[in-house]
Order: structure tokens, then C-alpha cells, then sequence
């Protein structure tokens, strides 16, 4: 059974710019969740997407947006980047939801210049 | 707010010790919590997972225990081998106004000396 995928792995943007990133969980979750990891701060929640609906939402300004398609498949949004955006961003998929056991990614490395 | 706070912060043990790992939490009313592990460079791996209603959880040589009233969480290794060299990092679901949010601690890393 293939993991949890993330693309691009590296990423490198300018202050300003706006970037996607894609998660493509385990056949058959319904549920992707994504998280922020920076040294200061530590791992964060973003959201948590469930058959195509925003579930469950952390602290993060109107920047950070994220959606799911029909076929589970998630995307993370990140508009106008600020340096401190710069982070590992995993996600994570789930059967019955990100109350239960996740499987995460290996995440994408994201540099904002 | 939840706030999560694990100690210690690093920890280092000759092989073969048993490691304890604490985490406490400063605001009862959760859903679950969760213990996870993170190895250099990598995602993270789910060990193990206590509903509010449990007391403890079980998986190998991993046991972990929840005291919700006193807001406390201790996740215990036996034996500790090199491979359980890692970062291990608990968080807890809490209910919101009007929805659940993850909180996290900043993490144990632990080294296992051979």
C-alpha cells in the first residue's frame, strides 16, 4: 500500500509570491490534515480536510487556505509568502479522521528569499 | 488556550534503561492524545493514541498513561534500544468554540547510547 506522497519535496520562494502544495494520502482516507514545523515555534496545525470539507481549523491567518478534490487528493495554498513562512510542511491522512491514528508524509521543505 | 509542555526537553540513556517521557497539558477538557515519533528529517509516525475516557494505552514495549484531571501524560519505553532514538512529541485535541484544534509539545529527543 503506498504511503502518504507530498510534491514538490524543496520548494524556494520570493517574499511576496504565492505557492501550492499537493498531498496525496493513502487510497482509501478521506481525511488530510496539514501542519507547519519551524524551529521556533514547533509543529503547528493548519487544517484538517474531511471528504472535501474544511473540518477543523488552527491559528493561522487567511494566507494559509487548503482544499480537497474528490478523490482525496489535498492542496495547501500559501499567498503573499513572508520569510517567516519558511517551514517544513507535512501532511497527513487518515481513515476516520484526524482524531485517529494519521499517516504523514515526508513533508515539503519550504524556503521563502 | 491549550498549552502543551513536555520534560524533559533532550535526554540520553545507556541501552537497555527504561525511558520515561513526560507531558502535561494545562487545559483538561480534551478529546484525545497522541504520541508520536519524529526521526531526523523525516515525518512524523503515530505510537500511540488515549481517548479522554482511557487510562492507559499499550503497544510493544511502549506504554503510555493519561491523567486528565491533573493534566498529565507520561509515555514509557522498556528496555530502550538505539533505534528508539528519536524526537517523540505528544499533542492533544481540544474542543474550541466552535470547532477541535491539535496542539503540540515541542518535543523529547531522545538518544540511546549503544
Amino acid at each position: 500500500k503506498a504511503g502518504v506522497t507530498q510534491t514538490p519535496r524543496y520548494l524556494i520562494k520570493t517574499r511576496g509570491q504565492q505557492v501550492t502544495l499537493s498531498c496525496s494520502p493513502i487510497s482509501g482516507h478521506r481525511s488530510v490534515s496539514w501542519y507547519q514545523q519551524t524551529p521556533g515555534q514547533g509543529l503547528q496545525f493548519l487544517f484538517e480536510y474531511f471528504s472535501e470539507t474544511q473540518r477543523n481549523k488552527g491559528n493561522f491567518p487567511g494566507r494559509f487556505s487548503g482544499r480537497q478534490f474528490s478523490n482525496s487528493r489535498s492542496e495547501m495554498n500559501v499567498s503573499t509568502l513572508e520569510l517567516g513562512d519558511s517551514a517544513l510542511y507535512l501532511c497527513a491522512s487518515s481513515l476516520a479522521g484526524a482524531f485517529y491514528e494519521q499517516y504523514f508524509g515526508p513533508g515539503t521543505r519550504l524556503t521563502v528569499t | 488556550k491549550q498549552e502543551v509542555t513536555q520534560i524533559p526537553a533532550a535526554l540520553s540513556v545507556p541501552e537497555g534503561e527504561n525511558l520515561v517521557l513526560n507531558c502535561s497539558f494545562t487545559d483538561s477538557a480534551i478529546y484525545n492524545l497522541q504520541w508520536f515519533r519524529q526521526d531526523p528529517g523525516k515525518g512524523l509516525t503515530s505510537l500511540l493514541l488515549i481517548q479522554s475516557s482511557q487510562r492507559e494505552q499499550t503497544s510493544g514495549r511502549l506504554n503510555a498513561s493519561l491523567d486528565k484531571s491533573s493534566g498529565r501524560s507520561t509515555l514509557y519505553i522498556a528496555a530502550s534500544q538505539p533505534g528508539d532514538s528519536a524526537t517523540y512529541l505528544c499533542a492533544v485535541w481540544s474542543r474550541t468554540l466552535n470547532d477541535y484544534k491539535l496542539s503540540f509539545g515541542a518535543g523529547t529527543t531522545v538518544t540511546v547510547r549503544a
